[in-house]
């Protein structure tokens, strides 16, 4: 079954600081992974499709077969920027990992 | 992008009784999926509906407790029966783009059961 992990509950950074939200898949075959976000009062979306190989609000997601690993990174965090993130495999049926709450402080 | 209305956006519920939760989307769709969001948790997929046929459940989820309808291609029902206060969640409805394999999602709808 596709599943995927994200071992942090929540990342707190500064203004201006790199921010890195850390996510595994354990299964075979070529994945396909997104990133959703959810920011306050707003409905979950799409963030980021790594198919695309696109930046999407500065933060950029590399697939890495070796590690198994999809991580979401942005250089230089911003305030707005705060919001719970969610990584889950393509397909009908998403299998969301547990999501990562990021807070950007000022 | 597609457009996706829930209603009721939120309710407040005694314990034993049932709440229909309706979900509408702007755009013909096989199939749609309803999710639930309990406090502090990710989203867990409690089924998906497809259009002229029973819905998937998923393992720990039962029609009896979350019947849910699919009458047409844009629209659905999901009922949840014989509520208890470990049924007060958020629960979302989404649509799956064919051709991206995006999913958007309703807006959710808070579910308190007292």
């Amino acid at each position: 079954a596709q599943r995927v992990t994200q071992p942090e509950k929540l990342l707190s950074v500064f203004k201006g600081a790199p921010v890195e939200l850390k996510c595994n898949y354990s299964y075979s075959g070529s994945p396909e992974l997104f990133w959703y976000v959810q920011y306050s009062r707003q409905r979950l979306q799409l963030l980021l499709r790594h198919i695309s190989r696109e930046s999407i609000k500065g933060f950029t997601a590399d697939l890495n077969k070796g590690e198994t690993s999809f991580h979401l990174k942005k250089p230089f965090a911003q305030e707005e920027d705060s919001a719970m993130y969610y990584c889950a495999p393509a397909g009908n049926k998403l299998t969301f990992g547990g999501g990562t709450r990021v807070l950007v402080k000022p | 992008s597609a457009v996706i209305s829930q209603k009721p956006s939120r309710d407040i519920c005694q314990r034993g009784t049932s709440l229909t939760i309706q979900c509408q989307v702007d755009s013909q769709v096989t199939m749609m999926f309803w999710y639930r969001q309990q406090p502090g948790q990710s989203l867990t997929l409690i089924a998906t509906a497809n259009q002229g046929s029973e819905a998937t459940y998923e393992s720990g989820f039962v029609i009896d407790k979350f019947p849910i309808s699919r009458p047409n291609l844009t629209f659905s029902t999901l009922t949840v029966s014989n509520m208890s206060p470990e049924d007060s969640s958020i629960y979302l409805c989404s649509l799956s783009h064919p051709s991206t394999d995006t999913q958007y999602f309703g807006p959710g709808t808070r579910l308190t059961v007292l």
